[in-house]
């Protein structure tokens, strides 16, 4: 099974300001996506294969990363990016990354 | 847009069978060329994908929970289906229906979501 770590754990940042998470394989993985989730709801697909936005999604998001590496930038912070961030593959089988808290400062 | 809606017990007694049904809106699960799949939540904690299923039946499980999950589709009710048997509490958790992606690689479109709590 292909492990995800992400870090931070948590993110404390001010709106305005620029995020970047990580999301580590424990192998190389041919595809990765990004869900946000806010508290009580399900998760929203922001990216997937690496740095494709999703239907809707703002700008301001933005994924990169390759092989084992990858990221989340949120260029801009607005209040309602403070959430929740996890990352996803699929090289084998669906596993999710712990998750990224992103609090406000 | 496509919209999935959970539905089912939101209390089941250890050692029993949890029981869940998915209704899909606005999209149709025959002929979709789509998987569906469930996946669970326990409270704040990460994700985990149970399974998922094909329109003609087709099924795939996660491997830590193969011996006890069963994933079934009901194309004349546009709706799929989870039951996980000999629950424990363990297995409480938010539990969301969600479409994967024509790519097979990601869940585009979630349901809300429906909490169970397994307790005597």
């Amino acid at each position: 099974e292909v492990v995800l770590t992400q870090s931070p754990a948590t993110l404390s940042l001010s709106p305005g300001e620029r995020a970047t998470l990580s999301c580590r394989a424990s192998q190389t993985v041919s595809n990765l996506a990004w869900y946000q989730q806010r508290p009580g709801r399900a998760p929203r697909l922001l990216i997937y294969d690496a740095s494709t936005r999703a239907t809707g999604i703002p700008a301001r998001f933005s994924g990169g990363g390759s092989g084992a590496d990858f990221t989340l930038t949120i260029s801009s912070l607005e209040p309602e990016d403070f959430a929740v961030y996890y990352c996803q593959q699929q090289t084998s089988w669906y596993t999710f990354g712990q998750g990224t808290k992103l609090e406000i400062k | 847009q496509v919209q999935l809606q959970e539905s089912g017990p939101g209390l089941v007694q250890p050692s029993q069978t949890l029981s869940l049904t998915c209704t899909v809106s606005a999209g149709s699960i025959s002929g979709s060329g789509f998987y569906w799949s469930w996946i669970r939540q326990p409270a704040g904690k990460g994700l985990e994908c149970i399974g998922r299923i094909y329109a003609s039946g087709s099924t795939n499980y996660n491997s830590s929970l193969k011996s006890r999950v069963t994933i079934s589709v009901d194309t004349s009710k546009n709706q799929f289906s989870l039951r996980l048997t000999s629950v424990t509490a363990a297995d409480t958790a938010v539990y969301y229906c969600a479409r994967v992606s024509s790519s097979w690689r990601h869940f585009d479109y979630w349901g809300q979501g429906i909490l169970v709590t397994v307790s005597s």
